[in-house]
């Protein structure tokens, strides 16, 4: 069954707090994303990552940073975070198929940012 | 219709209507992507259209994609309250990404 899964489902920080937002797929994707989408809007990508250590910024970096050490993992951390990070974060893992990549996915994680 | 600047769009029908959401976007694509999202889960890929398919079906649902335009369409033939949620459409922009529209918020009511 093909899954991706995201810890936690909620969190609470205060502001200045760090955050670790974690994401794992068991289909051996080797791409995988982190997006954030706020209401009303679409889903913006923050991180894309192509392989274990091999990360690249997506349209909204800034404050954030990821690791991958594993091709089934993939983390987001918010160093200090700031109220503005309150978001509700996605993370997703992708297969080339049929000429375009269909992206996987997970049930999101609701930050909030006191 | 939706882009990224754009507000959520929002359309609300009666069971069995037809219903048409549109999309255009501002980089030459040839392939978008359209998502589903259901209130409280992560989206969901529900058709994929190629720039050299102009319609693609899949059971009530049809796609259409105009290079020419930059712009794509999603159909849902009698639309039933299941389908209510929120679709995206989303190009492929290069390599591995995409980028998701707005979204259209669809009510569907018996």
């Amino acid at each position: 069954d093909m899954k991706v899964t995201q810890m936690p489902r909620y969190l609470i920080k205060r502001m200045g707090e760090n955050v670790l937002l974690e994401c794992g797929q068991d289909m051996s994707h080797e791409t995988m994303y982190w997006y954030r989408q706020d209401p009303g809007l679409g889903l913006q990508l923050i991180y894309i990552s192509y392989d274990v250590d091999s990360n690249s910024e997506g349209d909204i970096p800034k404050g954030y940073r990821v690791s991958r050490k594993k091709r089934e993992h993939f983390s987001l951390i918010l160093d200090s975070a700031k109220t503005n990070q309150t978001s509700v974060y996605f993370c997703a893992s992708s297969l080339w198929g049929t000429g375009g990549y269909e992206q996987y996915f997970g049930p999101g994680t609701r930050l909030t940012v006191l | 219709s939706q882009w990224g600047e754009e507000n959520l769009q929002a359309l609300s029908i009666q069971e069995g209507e037809d219903v048409t959401m549109n999309c255009s976007y501002k980089t030459y694509t040839t392939v978008v992507h359209w998502y589903r999202q259901d209130s409280g889960r992560g989206p969901a890929l529900i058709i994929l259209i190629r720039s050299n398919e102009r319609e693609k079906r899949s059971g009530r649902l049809r796609a259409t994609l105009d290079t020419s335009s930059q712009s794509s369409s999603l159909s849902i033939t009698a639309a039933q309250c299941e389908d209510t949620a929120v679709y995206f459409c989303a190009p492929r922009t290069g390599g591995y990404k995409v980028v998701f529209g707005s979204g259209t918020r669809l009510l569907v009511s018996p």
